[in-house]
């Protein structure tokens, strides 16, 4: 089945600063979405990607799926983008998400 | 606020003893998912329903079982709870069975088996 992987695992930057992170999957995919979970344990959906780019605020997401990766893109990140951010891509022709491990972000004052 | 709803928000209960969880999709979704997510495995995939009727599964114990009624409202009952099994559990939902379909996830419950 697809493996998802995430990377950076873990990131702290400083409030303002920009950040991005990557998201490579096994195999093609017809369906990525990207979600940020906060540090009360909410599943935030962010962007629903399967190919190409999207923006929303100071968020944006590319996904190149014939090279199988998704980058999510942080600008001038705040204190409250911090907790775990997932991707996750469906198995087969199934809906049931796959997610990676997450890359935890920690936005400091 | 995804639309989604959960309750109850937290369960604690211990060892051996049996609890449902109860889930709302959004307005017009017919689907809904059920995962668990621990320390030790991450978020993975249990069980999906479609307009009542199960689709697929993923790595759901035999102690666990899960159904959707009529309303299309979904439950997933736990029995025989082991300490292991403390987790957030999340219901997601969405409009079609298959890929590619969005989901939403509910604010979750954590459970919690002492």
């Amino acid at each position: 089945g697809i493996q998802v992987e995430q990377s950076p695992p873990d990131l702290i930057l400083q409030e303002g600063a920009n950040s991005t992170l990557r998201c490579n999957f096994s195999d093609s995919v017809n369906n990525l979405q990207w979600f940020h979970q906060n540090p009360w344990g909410q599943l935030i959906n962010l962007f629903y990607i399967p190919s190409g780019t999207k923006q929303n605020g100071r968020l944006s997401a590319t996904t190149v799926a014939t090279e199988r990766y998704s980058l999510l893109y942080i600008s001038s990140s705040q204190t409250t983008d911090s907790g775990v951010y997932f991707c996750a891509a469906p198995r087969g022709a199934t809906n049931k998400l796959i997610f990676g491990t997450g890359t935890l972000l920690a936005v400091q004052p | 606020d995804s639309g989604v709803t959960q309750t109850p928000k937290h369960l604690i209960t211990a060892t051996g003893q049996r609890v449902t969880l109860r889930c709302s999709p959004r307005s017009g979704d017919l689907s809904v998912y059920w995962y668990q997510q621990s320390l030790d495995q991450g978020l993975q995939f249990l069980i999906q329903y479609y307009n009542g009727e199960e689709r697929a599964k993923g790595n759901i114990l035999e102690r666990f079982s899960a159904q959707q009624f009529p309303d299309l409202h979904s439950e997933l009952n736990l029995s025989s709870l082991e300490l292991g099994d403390s987790a957030l559990y999340f219901c997601a939902s969405s409009e079609g069975q298959s890929a590619p379909s969005e989901q939403y996830f509910g604010p979750g419950t954590r459970l919690t088996v002492t």
